[in-house]
């Protein structure tokens, strides 16, 4: 089975700060790896995910990713954070030949403080 | 175009009563699926649809629970004689094909809330 930890429910920082939101995952066979982002009273988005290739991925909205097979970690980081990224982001994990669920972490709350 | 729709946003009902969900996948869409989000957690999974079929039921959590996808398109979760237990965000999400690289793009939800 795999399974998913965000390691932080809340992270709260200043605008314009750096942030990392942290994800780790648990798995016997391989897996391609997403983060997820829910604004307030939206649904779950795409942000960005990893499925070959380079191991460093980016989103439209200057989040990027870094897969790291040895700490089986997919950390998201963003080097200036504006109001607009509050939200809630969530890591997920899918099995590359089998179950096509995804399996999803509890979430990190980020909120961006002016 | 259009995005996955769910009806309705809110459902409220009581203890023992018989529930319906509907999903409306993006056109064109042939894999679909449902997860269940309770109050500060991840979505997990419930049941997952290729076409008509259910492909993988497996995160049911009880034979209350059933779903439903006939004509390959909208989808209906059923819940019977619902508990408080089962109050929670319930989502919907498609994608183009089936595969576990494929993006799955989610709906807004329905939140349940059984008194």
């Amino acid at each position: 089975a795999q399974s998913v930890t965000q390691l932080d429910s809340q992270v709260p920082v200043f605008e314009e700060a750096p942030v990392e939101l942290r994800c780790n995952y648990s798995s016997s066979v391989s897996v391609y790896l997403f983060w997820y982002v829910q604004y307030p009273n939206q649904g779950l988005q795409l942000l960005l995910k990893y499925l070959s290739g380079s191991t460093l991925v980016e989103s439209i909205n200057g989040f990027e990713a870094e897969f790291n097979k040895s700490q089986t970690s997919f950390h998201l980081r963003k080097p200036s954070v504006h109001i607009s990224d509050t939200a809630e982001y969530f890591c997920a994990v899918s099995i590359i030949q089998g179950a096509q669920k995804l399996v999803f972490g509890q979430g990190t709350r980020l909120t961006i403080n002016p | 175009g259009a995005g996955v729709s769910q009806t309705p946003s809110n459902k409220v009902t009581e203890k023992g009563k018989y529930v319906e969900l509907r999903c409306d996948p993006i056109s064109g869409h042939t894999a679909l699926y449902w997860y269940r989000q309770s109050l500060g957690q991840g979505p997990e999974f419930l049941i997952y649809f290729q076409g008509t079929g259910a492909a993988d039921d497996s995160g049911l959590p009880n034979d209350r629970f059933f779903a439903v996808r006939p004509e390959g398109s909208v989808s209906t979760l059923k819940i019977q004689r619902t508990e408080r237990g089962d109050s929670a965000m319930y989502l919907c999400a498609s994608s183009l094909t089936s595969g576990s690289r494929e993006t799955q793009y989610f709906g807004p939800g329905t939140r349940l809330l059984v008194l």
